[in-house]
């Protein structure tokens, strides 16, 4: 079964500045899906960024940009010129592409990102 | 185009009782997938449904079951509710039951058990 660990329960950044997030997942596939979720307080899940395993170029959208190291199962959100409305819960999450496995997710434990003004 | 929809938005129920939560996904959506989420358990799998079959399941008791019918529109029962039970559901759609296709959240059930 795989895992997936996000050891920074809370983190903070400043207006502007950038902030990395963390997050290490275990597996024995090597073909998947890798992705960051934002959950702000109305609890909508939405979708950040996401990667798949056999791309070796780090994906990036906007602001957004991952670090992805597949041989270390690492997989990090790096978040440039931190904006207000960023503040949220980051969940990093796994998706086999077994077909078996369909479309299920498996989610870190979640890091509350805050943003000061 | 509408988004995943979920009703109701909030529920209270006491323990015992049994409870039904709906979800209609974006339109042309086949694939819906439920979510249970708690403050101590995190966001854990319960099932998956692509036309109309269960085609994943979770960690979960026989308590909790779904269907999906055939207009792709989800619901999920949870019978003999737990305090436990207590958490946001989510369901998620996506067009197939494939890994490549994402998936979209809706805004979830807010399930109160006293």
């Amino acid at each position: 079964a795989q895992t997936v660990t996000q050891s920074q329960p809370e983190m903070s950044v400043q207006e502007a500045e950038t902030v990395t997030l963390s997050c290490t997942y275990d597996t024995s596939e090597s073909d998947y899906y890798l992705f960051w979720y934002k959950q702000p307080p109305s609890r909508q899940m939405i979708l950040v960024i996401r990667q798949e395993a056999y791309k070796q170029q780090n994906a990036t959208e906007n602001r957004f940009s991952v670090n992805f190291q597949k041989a270390a199962k690492s997989f990090s959100l790096k978040i440039s010129d931190s904006q207000l409305g960023d503040a949220a819960m980051y969940f990093c999450a796994y998706r086999s592409n077994l077909e078996t496995s369909g479309s299920r997710l498996t989610f870190g434990e979640g890091t509350q990102l805050t943003v000061n003004p | 185009k509408a988004g995943v929809t979920q009703t109701p938005r909030y529920l209270i129920k006491t323990r015992g009782q049994q409870v039904t939560l709906s979800c209609s996904p974006i339109s042309g959506h086949r694939s819906v997938s439920w979510y249970q989420q708690t403050p101590g358990q995190g966001l854990q799998f319960l099932f998956e449904y692509f036309s109309e079959t269960q085609r994943n399941k979770g960690n979960f008791p026989g308590r909790f079951s779904g269907r999906q019918f055939s207009n792709s529109r989800s619901e999920m029962n949870v019978s003999t509710l737990e305090l436990g039970d207590s958490a946001l559901y989510l369901c998620a759609s996506s067009l197939w039951a494939a890994s490549y296709n994402e998936q979209f959240f809706g805004p979830g059930t807010r399930l109160t058990v006293l």
